[in-house]
């Protein structure tokens, strides 16, 4: 079975700052596909980028990236120039083909922007 | 047009009633998906339809009732909760299951509904 880990619960970074969620996942599986989803407080859980895991290159996004370690199992997100709209959970999730459709969701870190 | 809607977007209810959550997407998805979702939780996974037929249950109890009318639309009608039910509810679409490019595999979420059980 796949699992997705988050292991920061919680972090917080002054507006314009970078910062960089981690995320690990642990599969059996060669073609999936990773995603990081962004859900503001009592707003809609939209997506934020997305990564192919037979695609070497490092999705982007904007002020979004990825950081992609295949044989590490490792996609973390990088969020550049920080905005205060940038406040949100923000969820790692996994899916491959062979998974019924289904979406491994990880923990989610509670990211805070401050003034 | 990527948008899911929902209709309510609070709902309270007793222990005792009928009621219906409903999920609609015009984005020709032919996967469409509900969640449970509790406060600081990732969603949980409660049933798939795919090509409008039931294809994951994830041994959700009898009171959630799922129920596909076409391809666009997706009820969950509930009966005889419990307060522990109280959360918010997710429903998502997706292009389906057929195809292998990268953007068939994305859910798109709707903004929930948010039950509450008394």
């Amino acid at each position: 079975a796949q699992t997705v880990t988050q292991s920061q619960p919680e972090m917080s970074v002054q507006e314009a700052e970078t910062v960089t969620l981690s995320c690990t996942y642990d599969t059996s599986e060669s073609n999936y596909y990773l995603f990081w989803y962004k859900q503001p407080p009592s707003r809609q859980m939209i997506l934020v980028i997305r990564q192919e895991a037979y695609k070497q290159q490092n999705a982007t996004e904007n002020r979004f990236s990825v950081n992609f370690q295949k044989a590490a199992k490792s996609f973390s997100l990088k969020i550049s120039d920080s905005q205060l709209g940038d406040t949100a959970m923000y969820f790692c999730a996994f899916t491959a083909p062979q998974g019924a459709q289904k979406l491994v969701f990880g923990q989610g870190t509670r990211l805070t922007i401050n003034p | 047009d990527t948008e899911v809607t929902q209709t309510p977007k609070h709902l309270v209810m007793g222990m005792t009633n009928k009621k219906s959550l409903k999920c609609e997407q015009h984005m020709g998805h032919r996967a469409m998906y509900w969640y449970k979702q509790k406060a600081k939780k990732p969603p949980e996974l409660m049933f798939v339809y795919s090509y409008e037929k039931l294809s994951i249950n994830e041994s959700v109890p009898s009171r959630f009732s799922p129920e596909c009318p076409n391809s666009s639309l997706l009820n969950l009608h509930l009966h005889a909760l419990q307060p522990e039910d109280s959360a918010l509810y997710l429903c998502a679409s997706s292009q389906g299951p057929s195809g292998h490019a990268p953007g068939e595999w994305e859910q798109y979420f709707g903004p929930g509904t948010r039950l509450t059980v008394t």
